[in-house]
């Protein structure tokens, strides 16, 4: 069955510190893998995407990394801000020759205190 | 360039009625997919639309549909509202699978 599993639930962090989110997936075939943000009430905003044969890719203070060995992947924020605060979403894409579809985790509810 | 416009914002609906949710894509997007997300069961998957023809969808009953116009723009329709269709539902639309995927705001749905 194909799934997407996030960890931590929930996680809350002083205003400055680093945080690590956690994505562990089972969709074969594997296309992509994308993180978003999600701010209350809002539609989830892209973070980053990455291949099978990406490893890393960074968006600012975003980095994730991808092990599709291990089907796992991070998303690292660095310098967390209070704008950070917002659910983060995994996202898997099971694509094979035609568009496919996405499977969600549950998403980290990540809360940045001042 | 403008994003993933989906209307109305909010809709407050009586159980029983039906509705229909509006998205328009961004410009030369002709993919658009139709996502529910709730508290309870976060994002889920509806279905996705391709140049006019539906080409996935969820596990949804038969009172979650949609179509697609030649302009790519997208409606979904629910017939016979229940209490648990509540949800903020979500419109994507993206050009390629590499390219990612760009969401509207949503429509948040009270059915009451």
């Amino acid at each position: 069955k194909n799934q997407v599993e996030q960890s931590p639930q929930s996680l809350i962090i002083l205003e400055g510190k680093n945080c690590t989110l956690q994505c562990n997936y089972t969709v074969s075939p594997f296309s992509n893998l994308r993180w978003y943000k999600q701010d209350t009430g809002r539609g989830p905003v892209s973070l980053t995407i990455m291949t099978f044969s990406e490893n890393t890719k960074s968006n600012g203070r975003y980095t994730a990394t991808l092990d599709a060995d291990t089907k796992q992947s991070s998303l690292h924020i660095t310098a967390s801000q209070l704008s950070d605060s917002a659910s983060y979403i995994c996202v898997v894409n099971d694509r094979g020759s035609t568009l496919g579809r996405l499977y969600f985790g549950r998403g980290t509810q990540l809360t940045v205190w001042p | 360039k403008a994003g993933v416009t989906q209307t109305p914002r909010y809709l407050i609906k009586t159980r029983g009625q039906q509705v229909t949710l509006s998205c328009s894509p961004i410009s030369g997007h002709r993919s658009v997919s139709w996502y529910q997300q709730t508290p309870g069961q976060g994002l889920q998957f509806l279905f996705e639309y391709f140049s006019e023809t539906q080409r996935n969808k969820g596990n949804f009953p038969g009172r979650f549909s949609g179509r697609q116009f030649s302009n790519s723009r997208s409606e979904m329709n629910v017939s016979t509202l229940e209490l648990g269709d509540s949800a903020l539902y979500l419109c994507a639309s993206n050009y390629s699978e590499n390219y990612g995927y760009t969401f509207g705001s949503g429509t948040r749905l009270t059915v009451v």
